[in-house]
């Protein structure tokens, strides 16, 4: 039972332009949800995160939006550059400090100059 | 800085071996985790710990270990390797308090 999807695997993308990067969850006990990079043979790092006291994060070209009523988040990145290609992963979580992360899947996005 | 380090990078083991992976974190985090990482099945956690010696299973538990004695370290074994153990393994730490959670490097290990 997943309980955060990432349903498109992949994505592909021309330099410049926006890469859009979707998540659905379907536990509405999630408040808080983070996404992370992670390049080949490197751990994941943190890059944004959204409590859902929000509907929306901004850091630099990064920006993410939370749908509550659709248990809908997206990763925008805007303008997207070749050193961004890599798999991102979608997580949730209960806004406690004890209550594990759940992770999607992973989508890889790679950008192409 | 967060800093999580894994001792081993990359390990090749026979099946039958008992493996230690160790991680040490040095933030003073609380919580500590081990994930293993394989194409396209996400990252899926095997055992974390709120706490020195304590540990609570994870999603995949079965063939795995772990040891907490200190809080900055947390040990994962594999008691007997088996090949699809092979996986890069992930060590993460957070806070109490915190949402965050921080991965260490991760270490590849091949079991041959």
């Amino acid at each position: 039972d997943q309980q955060v999807k990432q349903n498109s695997p992949s994505l592909s993308v021309q330099e410049g332009r926006i890469s859009i990067l979707n998540c659905d969850y379907t536990n509405s006990m999630f408040d808080y949800f983070l996404w992370y990079k992670k390049y080949p043979a490197e751990g994941p790092t943190f890059l944004i995160s959204i409590s859902s006291i929000k509907d929306k994060n901004e850091d630099g070209r990064f920006t993410v939006f939370l749908n509550k009523s659709a248990k809908h988040l997206s990763l925008h990145i805007v303008p997207s550059q070749p050193g961004d290609s890599a798999v991102y992963f979608c997580a949730a979580k209960r806004a406690s400090g004890s209550e594990k992360l759940v992770f999607g899947k992973g989508t890889k996005l790679t950008v192409n100059p | 800085d967060v800093k999580v380090t894994q001792s081993s990078r990359y390990l090749v083991k026979r099946t039958g071996e008992k493996v230690f992976l160790e991680c040490v974190q040095d933030m003073d985090h609380e919580n500590m985790f081990w994930y293993r990482q394989d194409p396209g099945l996400g990252l899926r956690l095997i055992y974390f710990s709120y706490d020195v010696k304590m540990k609570e299973k994870g999603d995949i538990p079965e063939g795995y270990s772990v040891s907490r004695e200190k809080k900055e370290r947390f040990s994962l074994i594999l008691e007997s390797a088996s090949t699809n153990q092979t996986s890069m393994y992930l060590c993460a730490s957070s806070s109490q308090a915190g949402n965050t959670i921080y991965f260490g490097e991760g270490s590849w290990l091949t079991v041959v």
